[in-house]
């Protein structure tokens, strides 16, 4: 059974944190890993599609890095703002299967102001 | 706004009942699919269509009956379905597989009374 993990569950910080979650996946097959943010009565939002071990991406004061040999991504948020407050999913995309994503459950990200 | 379209937004079906959820995507987008978010459970793929054909059915019970009559249009059928069945159904495109970010809709929260 191919699983995802993400941790923590749940944080809380306060505005101007920096601060960083975990996704660890299977690292035999691996094709993509990809970040959403999932504001409350919104749809998710892409952030990042990775596909190379070793990459790093950003957008504004949001980054991810993947390592594919070991099976996890990081996602790090500089300078956290209340607008960050939303839940952050990372989802899993494996060679040989016809285009399922298997996501992981998510970290709820709560800023304070 | 992510150029997915979901309707209804709200439906309240009992047991014995036939209902259809819309999903519509102007965006060009050859790839379509939905997910069913269950209460603290990961979000879950349930069908994937590729140029209208379907390439993916996660072991969905046959009360749930998809269709896409064209690349811009996905349906998602439901009769005598179950209270367990209650969740939000997401629908959602991309430019072709799972290597491309997908565009989430705003979803369709389902009650089965």
């Amino acid at each position: 059974i191919l699983n995802v993990e993400q941790s923590p569950q749940s944080l809380h910080v306060q505005e101007g944190d920096s601060t960083n979650f975990t996704c660890s996946f299977p690292s035999s097959n691996f094709y993509a890993l990809h970040w959403y943010r999932w504001e409350t009565a919104k749809s998710p939002e892409a952030l990042f599609v990775m596909t190379l071990n070793g990459d790093e991406k950003k957008k504004g004061r949001i980054s991810a890095t993947l390592n594919t040999k070991e099976g996890y991504s990081y996602l790090y948020i500089k300078g956290s703002q209340p607008e960050d407050s939303a839940t952050y999913l990372c989802a899993f995309y494996y060679s040989g299967n016809t285009g399922k994503l298997i996501f992981g459950q998510g970290t709820t990200l709560q800023v304070k102001p | 706004e992510t150029g997915v379209t979901q309707t209804p937004r709200h439906l309240v079906m009992g047991m014995t009942n036939k209902k259809s959820l819309k999903c519509e995507q102007h965006l060009g987008h050859n790839a379509m699919y939905w997910y069913k978010q269950s209460a603290k459970k990961p979000l879950e793929l349930m069908f994937v269509y590729n140029f209208k054909e379907q390439t993916e059915n996660n072991s969905v019970p046959s009360r749930f009956s998809p269709e896409c009559p064209n690349s811009s249009h996905l349906f998602l059928h439901l009769h005598t379905l179950q209270p367990e069945d209650s969740a939000l159904y997401l629908c959602a495109s991309s430019p072709r597989d799972s290597t491309y970010e997908q565009y989430f809709g705003p979803g369709t929260r389902l009650t089965v009374t």
